[in-house]
């Protein structure tokens, strides 16, 4: 069994400040971890993968997530937040079988 | 590289009628998923297949859902006798095992409204 809990539903911040969007995760495997992020009318689009190689993962876009164990977390940051950020963000848990289960999502708002 | 395409992009319909949505994954891709997706929540896992053998369904998903993957290549999937709780986005998702493990591609979706 696996479930994901973000913890901030919407997240609003001033352009050129740090983003922090909160996740906890339980899984019964040795977790695959994930975010995506969905824009207006847009598709869902892999923003970065927990893959146990390093704790602190780096993906596209200043977007970066750290694998806390002890915490069961895997929150995502960006230390200055742009306009073209603004968006629903899902943090997800996978099991072995590749069947993903989503957080509930955080809209992020930034603010000129 | 096309992508995951859907299609239709909307389907509006009236309560009682049967809807069939397709999609096509990218074409080397293995494993392909159905998701619903309502306003506010995150995508919920509706089934899966690995090439054409359907290897996982939702215990949530109703009888009166179906879907099929004939030849491990496009899906379909059908509603029948529609309700005005079926309306959502139905996502479509494809990823290969192996390297690609987890990695979802997903399509643009096909919001359904149940009339």
């Amino acid at each position: 069994a696996q479930s994901v809990t973000q913890l901030d539903s919407h997240v609003s911040v001033s352009e050129g400040t740090p983003v922090l969007l909160r996740c906890n995760y339980s899984s019964s495997y040795s977790p695959s971890l994930f975010w995506y992020v969905q824009h207006p009318n847009k598709g869902l689009q892999l923003l970065l993968k927990y893959t146990s190689a390093a704790t602190l993962v780096k993906g596209i876009n200043g977007f970066e997530a750290e694998f806390k164990k002890s915490e069961t977390s895997f929150h995502l940051t960006k230390p200055s937040a742009h306009m073209s950020d603004a968006a629903e963000y899902f943090c997800v848990v996978s099991d072995p079988a590749g069947k993903s289960t989503f957080g509930d999502g955080t809209t992020l708002t930034v603010k000129p | 590289d096309t992508g995951v395409s859907q299609d239709p992009r909307h389907k509006i319909t009236k309560r009682g009628q049967n809807v069939t949505f397709r999609c096509d994954p990218i074409s080397e891709h293995n494993r392909l998923y159905w998701y619903r997706q309502t306003l506010g929540q995150g995508p919920e896992f509706l089934t899966y297949f690995q090439n054409e053998a359907q290897l996982e369904k939702s215990r949530l998903l109703s009888d009166r859902f179906s879907a099929e993957r004939p030849k491990g290549s496009f899906s379909t999937l059908e509603i029948q006798r529609t309700e005005q709780g079926d309306s959502a986005m139905y996502l479509c998702a494809s990823s290969q095992t192996g390297t690609g493990e987890g990695k979802l591609f997903f399509g643009s979706g096909t919001q359904l409204s149940v009339l």
